[in-house]
């Protein structure tokens, strides 16, 4: 089945404790971003990559790293969390030639950071 | 900055009844609007997209009315059910270095009441 897995789904933190949400995708995409889901402030991309070794900056890159070491993964580290990054995270995938505006989302990790 | 306003930020509306989501945009770029529907505790995906050079797309019940000159786009969602119950996302694309990127709107939680 075609997916992209997120872990964990659920995490409660506390602060200045490293993590990593990792994603995982089986559809060979080159394409793979990470975006954060706040009440009234919609979907917010964090960064982005458009292969591996290829990152960038989304609009709120601010305390998040990422790596793309191979084509499937795309983990988001966090390496001092505070409580402002309690938020919803979800990983998203697409074909670089693919439908324009088509991503696969993951089903989300319910951050919490004490 | 590229942005994409949505309104409402809710909306409830009776079964059967015509639900309507108004997305504007500024970015002349934007080349591709895809709408995104997301179910609670699940990602968004993608429901209905319409590129720039047509007025009207037409999927079931979902239709994308699209206004170039107004720099506007709507969701209409006919004979509302209760499982469109759902917070619905509009974005605009962008081709760019290798993939598309998408810029979306804070999006609009409906809900149809029977």
């Amino acid at each position: 089945e075609a997916q992209v897995t997120q872990n964990p789904r659920y995490l409660i933190t506390v602060t200045g404790k490293k993590l990593t949400v990792t994603c995982s995708q089986n559809m060979n995409h080159e394409y793979m971003s990470w975006y954060r889901q706040d009440p009234g402030l919609g979907l917010r991309q964090i960064y982005y990559s458009m292969n591996v070794e290829v990152t960038d900056k989304g609009d709120v890159p601010e305390g998040y790293k990422v790596s793309r070491k191979e084509k499937r993964n795309f983990p988001l580290i966090l390496e001092s969390p505070s409580p402002n990054q309690t938020s919803l995270y979800f990983c998203a995938s697409s074909l670089a030639s693919g439908i324009p505006g088509e991503l696969f989302f993951g089903e989300g990790s319910r951050l919490t950071v004490l | 900055q590229q942005q994409v306003k949505q309104s409402p930020q809710s909306l409830i509306v009776q079964k059967g009844g015509i639900s309507i989501i108004n997305c504007a945009y500024e970015n002349t770029a934007f080349d591709y609007f895809p709408w995104y529907q997301q179910f609670p505790g699940k990602g968004p995906a993608l429901l209905i997209a319409i590129r720039p050079d047509v007025s009207e797309k037409k999927e079931g019940r979902f239709t994308i009315s699209f206004n170039k000159s107004a720099k506007q786009f709507s969701l209409h969602i006919m004979d509302s059910q209760p499982g469109d119950s759902a917070t619905y996302f509009c974005a605009a694309s962008m081709r760019g270095a290798g993939s598309y990127q998408l810029t979306f709107g804070k999006g609009t939680k409906l809900s149809v009441i029977p």
